[in-house]
């Protein structure tokens, strides 16, 4: 079955801004919702983003989802040294009646 | 608050069978779908099975078919993972997460804290 694509990693100072893309198909991201995880090492994955933009009550607007096309985006702004985790996107696949997650994107504080 | 906690996981040999489960608080059970998601060691995470709220509607990923059924006890809080003809490669941390809807697939805004399951002879 099919995956949605993230980079390995991605890494910027403490401060700056890091962006997470996540590519599918018309079956997946282009046509749901898309969401997105963090998971903190040794712990379970917590939702970041749903519905392609939303955030839950909870996480900071630090954190930001944008969807266009077969392609979404997580941005983090004001990267701190507590951010880094694996993140993972995630979305329905319409025609293999299955949700897929993204293949995970390590984010380093440099 | 809501809580999922699971248990039923081991260590089982190839071929054997486990019972999962996922107690649930916290929140009106049965207006929920429940999944379950898995990470082998080392790995990202694997959508594995969801079930609607009313239990009615169940997905499977295409590894576990025929194999893992899934099933709630809406009166008892209850989500279970029957895994039956075990492989190695079902070796993982498995999490039972809540959904965000009735229906099962959109996105999981509680997860458990997983039971580990480890299929070796």
């Amino acid at each position: 079955q099919s995956v949605l694509t993230q980079p390995p990693s991605v890494s910027a100072a403490p401060g700056q801004k890091v962006t997470i893309s996540c590519s599918g198909s018309s079956s997946n991201t282009g046509n749901n919702y898309v969401s997105w995880y963090r998971q903190l090492p040794g712990t379970a994955p917590k939702l970041l983003i749903y519905d392609n933009t939303k955030r839950p009550s909870g996480i900071p607007d630090r954190f930001s989802g944008s969807k266009s096309g077969t392609s979404a985006t997580l941005a983090i702004t004001g990267l701190q040294a507590g951010d880094e985790a694996d993140f993972y996107c995630g979305a329905w696949d319409s025609s293999l009646s299955v949700y897929l997650f993204g293949t995970g994107t390590k984010v380093t504080a440099l | 608050e809501v809580q999922l906690v699971e248990s039923g996981g081991g260590l089982v040999q190839p071929g054997g069978s486990l019972r999962l489960s996922c107690a649930a608080s916290g929140f009106t059970f049965n207006n929920y779908a429940m999944t379950w998601v898995r990470q082998a060691p080392g790995k990202g995470l694997e959508w594995v099975s969801g079930i609607s709220g009313s239990g009615y509607t169940t997905e499977y990923t295409d590894s576990v078919k025929g194999r893992f059924t899934i099933s709630r006890d809406n009166s008892k809080n209850m989500l279970y993972l029957q895994m039956n003809s075990l492989r190695a490669e079902d070796t993982a941390l498995y999490y039972c997460a809540k959904d965000g809807r009735t229906q099962p697939g959109y996105d999981f805004d509680y997860w458990g804290q997983g039971t580990l399951v480890t299929v070796s002879s």
